[in-house]
Parts: C-alpha cells; structure tokens; sequence
C-alpha cells in the first residue's frame, strides 16, 4: 500500500492557460474523490467517481472544471482558463466502499498547490 | 444544512490529554463520524471513525453520546508532533459520500 499519489505537488502556470492534476489512488480502491482547499480552511467537495463513473459533481466544479477517471484506476483533474481563484490546494483521496457499508474512511494524498500568476 | 462545530484553536503541554468537542446536529441516521488530522501541506490522515458509544485505536479515542449529536476526540498524553488541525466530519447526505469539513481545530502543543 504506497497510498495516494499525486502529481504534480507544485504547478505554477499563467492565468488563462489550462493545467491537468493526476491522481493515483490505493490499489483497489473504487471510489476516488477530488476536493479543493484554500489556505486556512477544510477541504471542499468537488467530484467523487466510483470505478469509471463519475456519480456527483458539487456546485463549486463550474464548467472549465472536468475530472475523468477513464479505466477505474487512476484521474486526472483538468481546469481550463485558469482564473486567480484557482489558486488552491487540490486534494484527491480513495476509498475501499463495500456495497453494505457508505462508510468507509477516505485516504487523501498530499495534494497538488496551484498558483495562477 | 447544519455543519459541524468544533473549537477554533486549543493550547496543550506535552504528556496533557486533549478532548476536543465536535457538535453535529442534524447527523443522519446512518452517518459515521469521522476524525482527520492534517499538517501544513499534507493532505488530511485519517485519525478514527464511530458510529456510537466509544471506540478506541492505537493514537486516540472517540466518544459520541447516546444522542449522536456530538462527538469528543480524546488524544492521550500530546507530544509536539501533534500539534496539526483537527477535523471533525460527517456526510450529510443519506449516500454517505460526500465528506463536508468545517473550519477545523488548530491544536499547538507547547513543551
């Protein structure tokens, strides 16, 4: 168990231009989520997959936001367009869900800090 | 829709037990709660989970009310390294998925 895993930790890009995060969760693990947090505050929803299926999406995931998750492994996160309130840490995290139980801990990675210039 | 409520900041000395109290009114029937611990630049560790009464691991103990509409999370005897944010969390939607955080507990453990 190497944990999730993200890539890249750092990214610093120009306003306008498009970046994509991947993350790579726990072997195994069949739902991955993706959440964003700003400094001095939780962690916000934005997505959550379960296998290839991206089954909730949260208001705050506006329209230059996709996530994929194309063979149930690993996701990426792409914003198009960054804007400067994109700046944020943006954290990914897996879990092991069992159809008789919803809740199973989250295991997070150590996210990916985005500053838009 | 009702957060959680926790402490803003508490202050600790090595070797203290720290409880600290998390409110949770409208917690679902189903709904467990959760603990995170996270420091600067690391994403949140999974600290422990309960549904009810008491549960116990190797780094701390939860205790929630017969009510479950708080939660207390007891660390024995902080050292420095403890010194992180806490969070309390529970879902409160009914599929048990999304996981909404508040502002957390910045705990400093001082020597």
């Amino acid at each position: 168990d190497t944990g999730v895993s993200q890539d890249p930790r750092h990214k610093i890009t120009k306003r306008g231009q498009n970046v994509t995060f991947r993350c790579d969760p726990i072997s195994e693990h069949n739902r991955l989520y993706w959440y964003r947090q700003t400094l001095g505050q939780g962690p916000e929803f934005l997505t959550y997959f379960q296998n290839e299926a991206q089954l909730e999406k949260s208001r705050l995931l506006s329209d230059r936001f996709s996530a994929e998750r194309p063979k149930g492994s690993f996701s990426t996160l792409e914003i198009q367009r960054t804007e400067q309130g994109d700046s944020a840490m943006y954290l990914c995290a897996s879990s092991l869900e069992i159809a008789s139980s919803s809740n199973q801990p989250q295991h997070f990675g150590d996210g990916t800090r985005l500053s838009i210039l | 829709l009702a957060k959680t409520t926790q402490p803003i900041s508490m202050d600790s000395y090595e070797g203290q037990e720290v409880n600290i109290t998390c409110s949770h009114n409208n917690i679902a029937t189903n709904d467990y709660i959760t603990w995170y611990q996270q420091f600067p630049s690391q994403g949140p560790r999974f600290i422990i989970q309960g549904y009810k009464t008491k549960v116990t691991n190797e780094v701390a103990s939860l205790f929630i009310p017969a009510d479950r509409k708080s939660s207390t999370l007891s660390l024995p005897r902080v050292s420095l390294s403890d010194t992180a944010v806490y969070y309390c969390l529970v879902a409160f939607d009914n599929a048990g998925n999304m996981l909404t955080f508040g502002g957390g507990t910045r705990l400093m453990v001082k020597p």
